[in-house]
């Protein structure tokens, strides 16, 4: 069974320190690991679509790396605005998405 | 812009009656998934529609079920309502790239 876990469950950085969140998988058969945003209340905001090892993409602060076992959010000098939960989403042999719960990010000004 | 019109905004039922929950992807989308995130718990796959047809469903009681019309818009029901229903509903339409999802702004349901 496809399986997702974030870490940490939460992380509170200052404004401008960086860092990084984690999502380990195991899923038969990867076809797709995706990355959103989610405001409270709110849709998850698509952010990133990485499909094998080694892919990396960039968009503004964040930065999402693939290996075989996990991916990593690494987020630049950030802001408060990108205060959010983060979620990660695996795809395997079928068209469902397999969420992490989540890693809920609070930047203090 | 997500392109994915979910409504309404809010439900609030009692236990034992049903909910239905609408969505509408953009245009010239012909796939729309449903999940379910309730507290604690992350998002979980429901269904997904195709071309009008159920295509897969997730680990969820009969009572969860749907349908998708000519137009592709697609229609959640929940019967039997349970206090453990209460969650964010949220439709997602598919991408450009195959299997890319985009996601509404969803319907939080309040089973009393």
């Amino acid at each position: 069974e496809d399986q997702v876990t974030q870490s940490p469950e939460a992380l509170r950085l200052q404004e401008g320190e960086s860092s990084s969140l984690n999502c380990s998988y195991t899923v038969s058969g990867l076809r797709g690991l995706f990355w959103y945003r989610q405001d409270p209340g709110k849709g998850p905001e698509f952010l990133f679509t990485l499909y094998s090892a080694g892919e990396e993409k960039e968009k503004e602060r964040l930065k999402a790396t693939l290996t075989k076992k996990e991916s990593f959010l690494h987020i630049t000098a950030p802001k408060p605005e990108d205060s959010a939960t983060y979620l990660c989403a695996v795809q395997g042999g079928s068209e469902k998405l397999v969420f992490g719960k989540g890693t809920k990010l609070t930047v203090n000004p | 812009e997500a392109g994915v019109t979910q409504s309404p905004t809010h439900l609030i039922k009692t236990r034992g009656q049903q909910a239905t929950l609408r969505c509408s992807p953009i245009s010239g989308h012909t796939s729309v998934y449903w999940y379910q995130q309730a507290l604690g718990l992350g998002l979980q796959f429901l269904l997904w529609y195709d071309e009008g047809e159920e295509r897969n469903r997730g680990n969820f009681p009969p009572r969860f079920s749907g349908r998708q019309f000519p137009n592709y818009s697609s229609e959640l029901n929940v019967n039997a309502l349970e206090l453990e229903d209460s969650a964010l509903y949220l439709c997602a339409r598919g991408g450009v790239s195959y299997n890319e999802q985009f996601f509404g702004p969803g319907t939080r349901l309040t089973v009393l």
